[in-house]
């Protein structure tokens, strides 16, 4: 079984606040997508990453792939509550064709 | 674009009951999925289609469970007999093949009672 693991699981802080989520596998990801989910509504994809080492920015979100093409991060910058909502990765593992695998989620909250 | 269209968007059905979830994906894309998700498992892959054909059902929970794709703009998620248990959001998504997008529906909330 493949495993995603996200962490942390919650995460509850004040706008401005800078803070990180990282995606975890022991397996190798042919490529790493992250999304966003809000309540009510289906994830909605932020950003896709292919290359070990790749950083992408979107705005005040920069996604990270690790060398290894095992792991990823997301960090975002001076958050703002419109930041709000539910973080997952999923991966593509080498061989699976379209199949994604979905992390656990990381449900962020920001407060004024 | 109006994007993968489901429904209903919510339904309540009394266990045994069979349930029937629909989505209309988006015009020319030919990879469908049906996503389960709850708090305690996530979002998981039940079945995925390629250019209609069923390609991966092994996250299908069990017997109860069954999907179609009958054309390129329409498929079925069916329940019987449904159980508390199967209690989750259902989303479909649709893609194109290879070019690594996914797009997602609102989602069908089944709460069985």
């Amino acid at each position: 079984t493949q495993l995603l693991e996200q962490s942390p699981q919650f995460l509850s802080i004040q706008e401005g606040e800078n803070l990180t989520v990282y995606c975890n596998s022991s397996s190798v990801f042919s490529s790493l997508q992250w999304y966003r989910q809000e309540p009510g509504e289906g994830p909605v994809l932020l950003v896709t990453v292919v290359t070990g080492g790749e950083v992408k920015k979107l705005k005040r979100l920069t996604f990270q792939f690790g060398d290894a093409r095992k792991d990823s991060s997301l960090h975002i910058t001076a958050a703002q509550p419109g930041d709000t909502g539910l973080y997952l990765c999923a991966g593509l593992y080498t061989g699976t064709a379209s199949k994604l695998t979905f992390g656990t989620g990381t449900r962020l909250q920001v407060t004024l | 674009d109006a994007g993968v269209i489901q429904s209903p968007r919510h339904e309540v059905t009394e266990m045994g009951q069979e349930v029937t979830l629909r989505c209309k994906p988006i015009s020319g894309h030919n990879s469908l999925f049906w996503y389960r998700q709850t708090m305690m498992r996530g979002l998981e892959l039940l079945i995925y289609f390629n250019n209609n054909v069923p390609i991966d059902d092994s996250g299908m929970p069990e017997d109860r469970f069954s999907a179609k794709m009958p054309n390129a703009s329409f498929s079925t998620l069916k329940i019987q007999p449904s159980e508390p248990r199967d209690s989750a959001v259902y989303f479909c998504a649709s893609s194109l093949a290879g070019t690594g997008t996914t797009f997602f529906g609102q989602g069908t909330r089944l709460t069985v009672v």
